[in-house]
């Protein structure tokens, strides 16, 4: 059983704030880490595949860094909007084209 | 291009009952994944399956029964619903990718009283 773990477990900021999250993944075997992004009552969306170890992705305000040697990714939301609130997944494959999914950040963006 | 569908959006039933939660994608993509939501565990594999006529269990299989007699469709049937089956259920597809990538389909919200 893949352990992929995500802290906080949830996150509460004030519009216009920065945050990051962290995502931690077994640093043996990798080939790849996802994010997503699950707003409350919709399905979840591919944020960003990161395959090389010092990757950075960037779409709009949100960003992700990689390390994969010692297995974690770090996602940052800059200047955040309520627009921003929602669960951030992170993911790392296994077998058979399985996702072996964290837990979730919770991120609650208040005027 | 509907790309992945679940039908249906909500459903409410009964202990006891079977409820077949259907899913559907248009993209010929190999592998197909159901999962449920959990509160702190987020989320939770029950099959999956890698062509059709391929199955295999996933974390939470209890419970749960899935067939794929062709590669776009994947129903999950309930064979006897508890309350403890009631969650929000999404299913997903992936082509056999190096990365894994996976798709969702919008969930099925399943109440069992």
């Amino acid at each position: 059983i893949l352990n992929v773990e995500q802290s906080p477990q949830s996150l509460h900021v004030q519009e216009g704030d920065s945050t990051n999250f962290t995502c931690s993944f077994p640093s043996s075997n990798f080939y790849a880490l996802h994010w997503y992004r699950w707003e409350t009552a919709k399905s979840p969306e591919a944020l960003f595949v990161m395959t090389l170890n010092g990757d950075e992705k960037k779409k709009g305000r949100i960003s992700a860094t990689l390390n994969t040697k010692e297995g974690y990714s770090y996602l940052y939301i800059k200047g955040s909007q309520p627009e921003d609130s929602a669960t951030y997944l992170c993911a790392f494959p296994g077998t058979a084209s399985k996702l072996t999914f964290g837990t979730g950040t919770r991120l609650q963006v208040t005027l | 291009d509907a790309g992945i569908t679940q039908s249906p959006r909500y459903k409410i039933t009964e202990t006891g009952r079977q409820v077949t939660l259907m899913c559907h994608q248009t993209w010929s993509h190999s592998y197909m994944f159901w999962y449920r939501q959990d509160l702190g565990h987020g989320l939770r594999l029950i099959y999956y399956s890698a062509a059709a006529d391929i199955t295999d269990k996933g974390e939470v299989p209890d419970g749960y029964v899935v067939s794929r007699s062709k590669t776009e469709n994947f129903p999950l049937t309930l064979e006897s619903a508890t309350r403890s089956q009631t969650s929000v259920y999404f299913c997903a597809s992936s082509r056999l990718t190096s990365t894994n990538e996976q798709f969702f389909g919008p969930g099925t919200r399943l109440t069992v009283l």
